[in-house]
């Protein structure tokens, strides 16, 4: 499946290393936010959630922060491997959920 | 659970055919979504249902697409006539809420020549 796009932001770690993703909101009032990954061929997978009276939630090996000040929202992956390249996307829901348009992470072996 | 199940995984059609695209949610998930990816516009919603009804079909593009969730397990996205600005992969998710928890199908590549 062509997730990538052309005009995808993308960014390359090296094996190992920790990842940072950031992500924009545009809704004040969305109050859930969600991040995805999607492998090449395959639909977006479930990574990680947060509500809005939360600014740091941590999972195995993913951490997302949020910041309702500036409206941003960041994945981080600790100890990045080869099968965290993807793309991901971050988003936002007040009622429907709305898709970001997605960063590419590549990870250098 | 098989997740939710799409079919076909890829269409190949030529300009003013109808496609139909269709999907079979999770048992149990009260909503079923559909969206179109594209590199140009990322991921759009086009329409939801919630317990088969659609609630909200604002990002349908035009008349030429529709959407029936006929039963449960069960809904199809048809194009009529296609278009080549319609080629795109084309993703069922079902949820038990509106506002998250989805799971996406693998989706449908579709190409109209």
């Amino acid at each position: 499946g062509e997730s990538v796009g052309l005009h995808l932001p993308t960014l390359s770690v090296q094996e190992g290393d920790n990842s940072i993703i950031n992500c924009a909101y545009s809704n004040s009032a969305s109050d859930y936010f969600i991040w995805y990954k999607q492998e090449s061929g395959k639909g977006p997978q479930f990574i990680i959630d947060i509500r809005s009276n939360m600014d740091k939630r941590q999972g195995q090996r993913v951490t997302v922060l949020l910041n309702k000040t500036v409206k941003h929202l960041s994945l981080q992956i600790a100890a990045t491997q080869p099968g965290d390249s993807a793309v991901y996307f971050c988003a936002e829901s007040r009622d429907k959920v709305i898709f970001g348009p997605g960063t590419s992470l590549s990870v250098i072996p | 659970d098989a997740g939710v199940i799409q079919s076909p995984r890829h269409e190949v059609t030529e300009m003013g055919q109808e496609v139909t695209l269709r999907c079979k949610p999770i048992s149990g998930h009260d909503y079923l979504f559909w969206y179109r990816q594209t590199m140009m516009r990322g991921l759009e919603l086009l329409i939801y249902f919630n317990n088969n009804v659609p609630i909200d079909d604002s990002g349908m593009p035009e008349d030429r697409f529709s959407a029936k969730m006929p039963n449960a397990s069960f809904s199809t996205l048809k194009i009529q006539p296609s278009e080549p600005r319609d080629s795109a992969v084309y993703f069922c998710a079902s949820s038990l809420r509106l506002g998250g928890g989805y799971t996406f199908g693998s989706g449908t590549r579709l190409t109209v020549v």
